[in-house]
């Protein structure tokens, strides 16, 4: 269980572009889903934090109108990035936080979406 | 703030070999401690974690113990396999942060036949 999928697992796209990025719970409803950067051989940026029903809280940093999400439903949120420039690409990775059960509050991550901005 | 230092990579070893990567953090009061693991182009799969001081996770070999008096949480194992070779990230989860992680930098593990 707490099965957590992205889609695309990866892309490539032309700057200028607007690329979507799906993030869903399969088995379990979250209220709270998180996305994160990560560049090469480093760490993960936390981007935002999104609840379902409500505005996202993004981190210091990080442009919310280059980065929309929306997290509309207890199992999927989507990260668009728009007007995508090379300096955007990246792998992007989802998690989410279980709403009800043993492991409540736990994060479960997504394998990542590689973008490529050409 | 909460920070979480991990050993600087990459860490080479040969089979079977004995592992410690180590981990200190700072924060306030008693977090939660994980390490995670991530293969390569996947995402992180938790790997083990403690909730309290003295607490021991272990899972699939590797152990780490929450050590309130170092703040530190190092990662073991005692015979590594080819197949562990991935990036390890240990991260921690304040008691007033909700479910927000602080990841640490990562250390990737190579281990050759």
């Amino acid at each position: 269980g707490a099965v957590v999928s992205q889609h695309p697992s990866w892309v490539i796209c032309k700057s200028g572009t607007s690329v979507k990025i799906e993030c869903r719970s399969l088995d379990f409803q979250a209220t709270t889903m998180f996305w994160y950067r990560q560049f090469p051989k480093q760490s993960l940026m936390l981007m935002a934090t999104s609840n379902e029903g409500s505005k996202a809280t993004y981190e210091q940093g990080v442009e919310k109108d280059k980065f929309l999400i929306n997290h509309a439903s207890l199992t999927l949120s989507t990260l668009t990035v728009t007007s995508a420039h090379p300096e955007d690409s990246s792998f992007y990775i989802c998690s989410a936080r279980a709403a009800q059960g043993v492991v409540i509050n736990e994060q479960f991550f997504g394998p990542g979406t590689r973008l490529t901005v050409l | 703030g909460d920070s979480v230092t991990q050993m600087e990579g990459p860490v080479t070893l040969s089979e079977e070999a004995f592992l410690t990567i180590n981990c200190t953090y700072t924060a306030t009061g008693y977090p939660s401690l994980f390490w995670y693991v991530q293969y390569p182009g996947e995402g992180l799969q938790l790997l083990l974690k403690a909730t309290k001081a003295d607490d021991k996770g272990s899972n699939k070999g590797f152990e780490a113990t929450y050590r309130k008096e170092t703040t530190s949480f190092h990662l073991e194992k005692g015979s590594v396999q080819v197949s562990d070779s991935a990036v390890y990230f240990c991260a921690l989860r304040g008691r007033t942060s909700g479910s927000r992680l602080t990841f640490g930098e990562g250390t990737q593990l190579t281990v050759n036949p």
